[in-house]
């Protein structure tokens, strides 16, 4: 399975922009950079994914670096909602329809007042 | 709108007791459906997937299976639990439509075995 790389956790603060950095040296050319962030005791929240160029949707920007090999999730201004575990997965086909998240430990992000 | 529920919300069953935990989705048709357990303080392991009625895949062996009697419906059982089976376990839910697309989390259920 490709396996991600991310810091364990992450301090910011609120109003501030945010980094969150994940490291893929094994990407596949089909492999997709999905984002979800999981808050305590809920299910993961899908936050952003891409395959090759940069995105932006109205929770976070996804920035892919030109190899693949890395990406980051950018919160432009962090409010206290967005303190989270934060984790970086590669989304591969897995026979006929089905595709497969799998999770690492992710990035916990503290963020302070 | 498609919606995910899971439930029940926490569990507390005494070791050697069956499982059984269901989860449905509304608002869609053929979904791909998934089982993960989250040990305390740890990631999220995949447990099952299913892309359709009766077709269940396993990703470790374990104590635990699943069963999809209906195109919605996603059930994780156990005959006997076991002290290790404690954990948060998630039901997940995504279209057929291949790895660029995201996935839906249910709230999940706290298993705490005794």
């Amino acid at each position: 399975d490709a396996k991600t790389t991310q810091p364990n956790s992450m301090e910011s603060n609120e109003e501030e922009p945010v980094h969150l950095p994940c490291n893929h040296s094994t990407i596949s050319g089909t492999d997709y950079i999905h984002w979800y962030r999981q808050l305590p005791s809920q299910g993961p929240e899908y936050v952003i994914h891409g395959l090759t160029s940069n995105v932006n949707n109205r929770m976070a920007s996804l920035a892919i670096a030109e190899d693949r090999k890395s990406s980051t999730l950018i919160l432009h201004r962090a409010t206290l909602r967005d303190a989270a575990v934060y984790y970086c997965i590669l989304s591969y086909q897995s026979g006929g329809s089905n595709y497969k998240l799998t999770f690492g430990k992710g990035t916990l992000l503290t963020v302070n007042p | 709108s498609q919606t995910i529920h899971q439930w029940p919300a926490t569990l507390v069953q005494p070791v050697g007791s069956p499982l059984s935990l269901e989860c449905t989705v509304e608002g869609t048709s053929n979904p791909n459906l998934y089982w993960y357990r989250q040990a305390a303080g740890r990631g999220l392991q995949l447990l099952f997937y299913s892309v359709g009625i009766g077709q269940i895949s396993s990703e470790v062996p374990q104590n635990l299976s699943a069963s999809r009697p209906q195109d919605r419906q996603f059930i994780l059982s156990s005959k006997k639990l076991l002290l290790s089976d404690s954990g948060f376990y998630l039901c997940a839910w995504s279209t057929p439509q291949g790895p660029g697309t995201e996935a839906f989390f249910g709230q999940g259920t706290r298993l705490t075995v005794v």
